[in-house]
């Protein structure tokens, strides 16, 4: 079972900022919070990652808490093409072997 | 190199034939892994490789599945036997060994058996 738990849906008006939930309460000390997101009938595409500090890059920022049991993906301004499935996995660093839950379908209005 | 690249793309299949996909991973990375996806769920962990050998594989990876990596570069997925149950995305991802670094995906074979 996926160790995550995010919002099945969420609008988000084009221009604002998007922010995306994820609870992992069960994360251990040497897991990683990784996001992706899938663009329909595309391959998951990585967007950031982090252990316990905040992470920023091209994309998205990542907040994580400072108990590590929930973290929030920012897309600072949300444009259409960000309308996707976003997926937040915890993994211990170098496994790979991702445990995919269902998701947060993020759909960006015009 | 532009990353994960998957061959075929679609593929469409009579129940009971056999199939093959293959998987080019981006050129130095070591590890690489298969996932099948079914319509509405996310992406499930089939298997994965280390260089050409096979370290691990998921109790969804039926005795039809097998997955192969001769040379440590590209790998195969072949399914015999097709059943309908099988209709879905597969996904290859590829990546190098520990540390803190992430896993980058292709885009995937669809199978559709018919």
């Amino acid at each position: 079972d996926a160790k995550t738990t995010q919002p099945t849906s969420m609008d988000c008006a084009e221009g604002r900022a998007a922010n995306l939930p994820c609870n992992h309460s069960t994360i251990s000390g040497n897991e990683y919070v990784y996001w992706y997101r899938q663009i329909h009938s595309q391959g998951p595409q990585y967007i950031i990652h982090g252990l316990k500090n905040n992470e920023t890059n091209e994309m998205a920022s990542l907040i994580i808490t400072e108990d590590r049991k929930s973290s929030t993906l920012i897309l600072p301004h949300a444009t259409l093409r960000d309308t996707a499935v976003y997926y937040c996995i915890v993994s211990e660093t170098g496994t790979y072997k991702y445990i995919f839950g269902t998701g947060t379908r993020l759909k960006v209005l015009a | 190199d532009t990353g994960v690249s998957q061959d075929p793309r679609h593929k469409i299949t009579k129940r009971g034939q056999n199939v093959t996909f293959r998987c080019d991973p981006i050129s130095e990375h070591n590890r690489l892994y298969w996932y099948r996806q079914t319509l509405g769920q996310g992406p499930e962990f089939l298997t994965y490789f280390q260089n050409e050998a096979q370290l691990e594989k998921s109790r969804l990876l039926s005795d039809r599945f097998s997955a192969e990596r001769p040379k440590g570069s590209f790998s195969t997925l072949e399914i015999q036997r097709t059943e309908q149950g099988d209709s879905a995305m597969y996904l290859c991802a590829s990546s190098l060994v520990g540390g803190n670094t992430e896993a980058f995906f292709g885009q995937g074979t669809r199978l559709t058996v018919v």
